[in-house]
């Protein structure tokens, strides 16, 4: 089973802090995605990654940034956390054009303070 | 452009009732479409997808989904209601393009509740 892992279950983090987020996959997948979830709201995609050193804005990029040096891997950083940033993130990945279904990281809660 | 709407934030059934949650979609193109599951503080989980083949797809724990082109809907079904669904449904469509053409558009999920 494909199997993507996000680094930290729980953050607790200050106000004004960088915040890196981690997630990596095992499966080769090209396809790399990030989501934030907020009640009512459902997932919106913060960013996504079509293959190594490759990024595109999703629907809410503002106040964060990617990075994908590896196939492996892909962070989302907040280069400076606010408030408003708390909330429940998503990591997803997905091979070729996605007709299997995205596969799922288990979220991190960040909680900005 | 895809969309989907699901019909009900939030859906109560008892103990053994069935369990129908709603998701209807708009698309250009005949659509993929999915439906996932989340528990608390987890990850999403696929449930079951409908890729153009049977109209009529199973999926794990006892779920099922019928596509309907005339009613653009892909609605969720459960004969019997099990305390362990108790959890968040979100239903998504893509084109299956690659690209961002091809990225997944979610509901905005429906919670279900399952009274003893």
């Amino acid at each position: 089973d494909v199997k993507v892992t996000q680094s930290s279950r729980y953050l607790v983090k200050r106000t004004g802090e960088k915040v890196f987020l981690e997630c990596v996959q095992d499966m080769d997948h090209e396809n790399m995605f990030w989501y934030r979830q907020d009640p009512g709201l459902g997932l919106r995609l913060i960013y996504f990654s079509y293959d190594v050193k490759m990024k595109e804005k999703g629907d809410i990029p503002e106040g964060y940034s990617v990075s994908r040096e590896k196939k492996e891997r892909f962070s989302l950083i907040l280069e400076s956390a606010s408030t408003n940033q708390t909330s429940m993130y998503l990591c997803a990945s997905v091979f070729g054009e996605g007709v299997a279904g995205y596969t799922f990281g288990s979220g991190t809660r960040l909680t900005v303070v | 452009a895809q969309s989907v709407t699901q019909l009900g934030s939030h859906v109560s059934v008892s103990e053994g009732a069935l369990v129908l949650l709603r998701c209807n979609y708009s698309s250009s193109v005949p659509p993929y479409l999915f439906w996932y599951v989340q528990y608390p503080n987890q990850g999403l989980q696929l449930l079951l997808k409908y890729t153009s083949a049977a109209t009529l797809v199973k999926g794990i724990n006892g779920f099922e989904a019928e596509f309907k082109k005339s009613e653009t809907s892909f609605h969720l079904t459960k004969p019997s209601a099990h305390m362990s669904d108790a959890a968040e449904y979100f239903c998504a469509v893509s084109l299956g393009y690659g690209g961002s053409q091809g990225n997944l558009i979610f509901g905005k999920g429906t919670k279900l509740s399952v009274k003893p």
